[in-house]
């Protein structure tokens, strides 16, 4: 079964700095790669996807991430971040077309500092 | 519409009652999922419908534990004889067509079991 490590479980950081959120995925086959971002007491919300094709993906909030199989990672980026990204971030896979079998990471907490 | 919504959004209960949720996804998907998060950790897989047919559980789903989507729209999870080790945020996601990429999650259920 697939299985995501997020390397990191808290990374502060000064607003307007740049900032990359770390995820390696394991999988005997081809995956679908997800970040999900979390609010406090909210539910997930989609950043972006890597399907197939580029391995550069760009998502909502001007987050992007590449994708590296040879590395197995999806490291989630962001140049310049603003107080309102203070959240908790969660690496996903699954398998394609199977939802049911997405797996979660343990979540990255980034608490960007004035 | 308005997206996947889960009530209620908390809710707190004694150890030894019964509680009681309610997801309803996205109009027109046809799938549902269940999963459950715990303090500090990423959603782990419970349970998904296609329709009304409840098509997989996970080992995290004790007896105690069941789930219904009757006419394939909205479901009920429900928890007997709850425990403090359930106490976690319960969540509903929907996705639509068996090839589906992504899946919508709801805000959310945080129970806590005292």
């Amino acid at each position: 079964a697939q299985s995501v490590t997020q390397l990191d479980s808290q990374v502060p950081v000064f607003e307007e700095a740049p900032v990359e959120l770390r995820c390696n995925y394991s999988s005997s086959v081809s995956v679908y790669l997800f970040w999900y971002v979390q609010y406090p007491n909210q539910g997930l919300q989609l950043l972006l996807k890597y399907l197939s094709g580029s391995t550069l993906v760009k998502g909502i909030n001007g987050f992007e991430a590449e994708f590296n199989k040879s590395q197995t990672s999806f490291h989630l980026r962001k140049p310049s971040v603003h107080i309102s990204d203070t959240a908790e971030y969660f690496c996903a896979v699954s398998r394609p077309y199977n939802n049911n079998d997405m797996r979660f990471g343990a979540g990255t907490r980034l608490t960007v500092k004035p | 519409d308005t997206g996947v919504s889960q009530d209620p959004r908390h809710k707190i209960t004694k150890r030894g009652q019964n509680v009681t949720f309610r997801c309803d996804p996205i109009s027109e998907h046809n799938r549902l999922y269940w999963y459950r998060q715990t303090l500090g950790q990423g959603p782990e897989f419970l349970t998904y419908f296609q329709n009304e047919a409840q098509l997989e559980k996970s080992r995290l789903l004790s007896n105690r534990f069941s789930a219904e989507r009757p006419k394939g729209s909205f479901s009920t999870l429900e928890i007997q004889r709850t425990e403090q080790g359930d106490s976690a945020m319960y969540l509903c996601a929907s996705s639509f067509g068996t090839g589906s990429t992504e899946a919508f999650f709801g805000q959310g259920t945080r129970l806590t079991v005292v």
